[in-house]
């Protein structure tokens, strides 16, 4: 069965500081991608990370980056430099055909 | 290239009625999905769709609800009969035919079942 699980209901940060959210997953098939999604409270979904599951070099986007992790089937991104831009919702998920997205952690800035 | 377009932004409904709700993919894009967001909570997968295909639905509930995807025009997201219970922020998003890239959202539409 594709499952994604968060099991960070909320995290906090302060600003400048680097943090980093979990995700684990399970999957049968040998070939799916893997996303971090960031939702703002204005609810639009903005894509902040993907990650094809047969490369493995973690993916890098600035200031995030994954740490991924296949035997283990974890996914955890991480932030750093937090801004207090960066506070959202923040949600895992993967991709065989349909999209599967985890419970999501709640990150707070601190300034 | 416009982004993937949603509307109504927000619906409401007295119970008993008939909600549709609409998504445009982003040009090029031949795969919609939907999804059902309570509050504080994560994106329930609903269904997934081709044109003119129904990929899979395994997250739609067996009563009331539909969805299409026709050859022109938008996909259709339909609620028969809408209870309270329905009242949700749903999200569509597209890819393209490529299957394994990330897919891009709409804005949301917010049903509120009064």
């Amino acid at each position: 069965a594709q499952t994604v699980t968060q099991s960070q209901p909320e995290m906090s940060v302060q600003e400048a500081e680097t943090v980093t959210l979990s995700c684990t997953y399970d999957t049968s098939e040998s070939d799916y991608y893997l996303f971090w999604y960031k939702q703002p409270p204005s609810r639009q979904m903005i894509l902040v990370i993907r990650q094809e599951a047969y490369k493995q070099q973690n993916a890098t986007e600035n200031r995030f980056s994954v740490n991924f992790q296949k035997a283990a089937k974890s996914f955890s991104l991480k932030i750093s430099d937090s801004q207090l831009g960066d506070a959202a919702m923040y949600f895992c998920a993967s991709k065989e055909g349909k999209i599967i997205f985890g419970k999501g952690t709640r990150l707070h800035i601190l300034p | 290239n416009a982004g993937v377009m949603q509307n109504p932004r927000h619906l409401v409904r007295r119970r008993g009625q008939e909600a549709r709700l609409r998504c445009s993919p982003m040009k090029g894009h031949s795969h919609v999905y939907w999804y059902r967001q309570l509050p504080e909570e994560g994106l329930k997968f609903m269904v997934y769709l081709q044109k003119e295909n129904i990929i899979d639905e395994s997250g739609m509930p067996k009563e009331r609800f539909s969805a299409e995807f026709p050859k022109e025009g938008p996909s259709i997201l339909r609620i028969q009969q809408v209870v309270r219970g329905d009242s949700a922020a749903y999200f569509c998003a597209s890819s393209p035919w490529t299957e394994n890239t990330e897919a891009f959202f709409g804005q949301g539409t917010r049903l509120t079942v009064v």
